[in-house]
């Protein structure tokens, strides 16, 4: 019974590079949330998607960020020219319906150099 | 907008001692969670708060919820090396779905 799972773990990228971070929900959920921890801070929304819809993107930075829930497949998180200031840890979480316990994933620990 | 705050930030606090952490939240909220980071980990899922009034016990933790305080206290009994970790509160709006965190309350527990 896995629960979130997110790839890579690590993810080291050079400025102007472009990221991609995926998740995937526990199995049956179809909800999921993307957050940004930057270091020494708390955790911030960035989107919630649903199965092929993004329900609210009112933390996602308006450029360079998109995200995606295909209806097959994981919940990838772009990042279009990578900039210092977004180092940080992404985390996913999901849950069965929108006000259930969200699972959280390990986190994808992002450095751009 | 809804804003949750933590108070302390920052607790370091000698084995066996008792404290208490507290989470203000802005407005009506239908679920109120409490997390475990340690460092360069994900969250642990600690408690999840539903009514006024509820509280929940798990070891040297107990988790309150006053709705119309909009308050909610991480009560730690007791406390143990094992406990130091940082512990955020979150508030989720059920239209919403997204949770609102805190900004971390770092817990250091010293023999």
């Amino acid at each position: 019974n896995a629960g979130v799972m997110q790839n890579p773990r690590h993810l080291v990228r050079r400025r102007g590079q472009e990221a991609r971070l995926r998740c995937s929900p526990v199995k049956g959920h179809s909800h999921v949330y993307w957050y940004r921890q930057l270091p020494e801070e708390g955790l911030k929304f960035m989107v919630y998607l649903q199965k092929e819809n993004i329900i609210d993107e009112s933390g996602m930075p308006k450029e360079r960020f998109s995200a995606e829930f295909p209806k097959e497949g994981p919940s990838i998180l772009r990042i279009q020219q990578v900039v210092r200031g977004d180092s940080a840890a992404y985390f996913c979480a999901s849950s069965g319906w929108g006000v259930e316990t969200q699972y959280f994933g390990p986190g994808t620990r992002l450095l751009v150099l | 907008e809804l804003k949750v705050e933590q108070n302390p930030l920052f607790l370091s606090m000698q084995e066996g001692k008792n404290y208490t952490i507290y989470c203000n939240y802005s407005t009506t909220s239908d679920r109120l969670y409490w997390y475990r980071q340690d460092p360069g980990k994900s969250l642990e899922s600690l408690f999840v708060l539903l009514s006024n009034g509820a509280v929940k016990q798990e070891g040297r933790l107990m988790a309150s919820l006053d709705t119309k305080a909009r308050l909610s206290t991480l009560h730690i009994t007791a406390a143990v090396h094992d406990l130091s970790a940082t512990y955020f509160c979150a508030s989720v709006v059920s239209n919403a779905g997204k949770s609102t965190f805190g900004d971390g309350t770092t817990l250091t527990v010293k023999p």
